[in-house]
């Protein structure tokens, strides 16, 4: 089973900053990495697949970078809808989540 | 716009069964694998289980394996997951969730449905 540690577990941040969030697989997972993020009594939405491919309709301030075990979901500057919950999952290797990072506001 | 909706959740003693429904539209259900992902209250998600788009492939966590199956009806558009001896570790918000590209069953989780509610309460 691959397991997936995100960190941090919450980032304080104020709107127009860059949030830098890291998750790391306990095996290499090549690019097969994803990430999601999810709002209070919402379903999860899909940001980013394969690592660093953006899902349709998600803002080009949302990007991803990384392979093999070290992948960063970065956005470029806080708008107020971003914050949220943001978690990543592999398919590598059958399929699994990290523990999901916080951003919330300072 | 893809369409899933759960259903059949509620409260159940352990030990007992239940079973969850997925009803899918505006998509052609029998190209793409299909997912049950959990979230327990104020936690994180964890999938449950996979299928691929025919039927014939099926996944489990090692936490549900060989007490939930996962089946599908192409005919009906409808995906289920079969809980049997439940536990009060298994109450979450349970999700249905289409794959991210057609055939594949190792997939990303493009579209969700709201979710349904099992509870596993004494």
């Amino acid at each position: 089973e691959v397991m997936l540690t995100q960190s941090p577990d919450t980032l304080s941040l104020s709107p127009g900053e860059r949030g830098t969030l890291s998750c790391r697989a306990s095996q290499s997972v090549s690019r097969y990495l994803a990430w999601y993020q999810q709002k209070p009594g919402q379903a999860p939405r899909l940001l980013i697949y394969d690592a660093s491919n953006r899902a349709t309709g998600v803002p080009a301030r949302f990007s991803g970078s990384g392979s093999g075990t070290d992948f960063t979901l970065t956005i470029s500057r806080l708008e107020p809808e971003d914050f949220a919950v943001y978690y990543c999952q592999q398919r590598h290797i059958s399929l699994s989540f990290g523990g999901g990072t916080k951003v919330e506001i300072k | 716009q893809v369409q899933l909706v759960e259903s059949g959740g509620g409260v159940v003693q352990p030990g007992r069964s239940l079973r969850l429904s997925c009803a899918a539209s505006r998509f052609t259900f029998s190209d793409y694998g299909l997912h049950w992902v959990r979230q327990a209250p104020g936690q994180g998600l964890e999938w449950v289980a996979a299928i691929s788009y025919d039927g014939r492939e099926k996944f489990y966590a090692d936490s549900v394996k060989g007490r939930f199956t996962i089946s599908r009806d192409n005919s009906e558009n409808t995906l289920y997951l079969q809980m049997n001896s439940l536990r009060l570790e298994d109450t979450a918000l349970y999700y249905c969730a289409k794959g991210h590209i057609v055939g594949a069953t190792r997939a990303y989780f493009e579209s969700w449905g709201h979710g349904s509610l099992v509870t596993v309460s004494t």
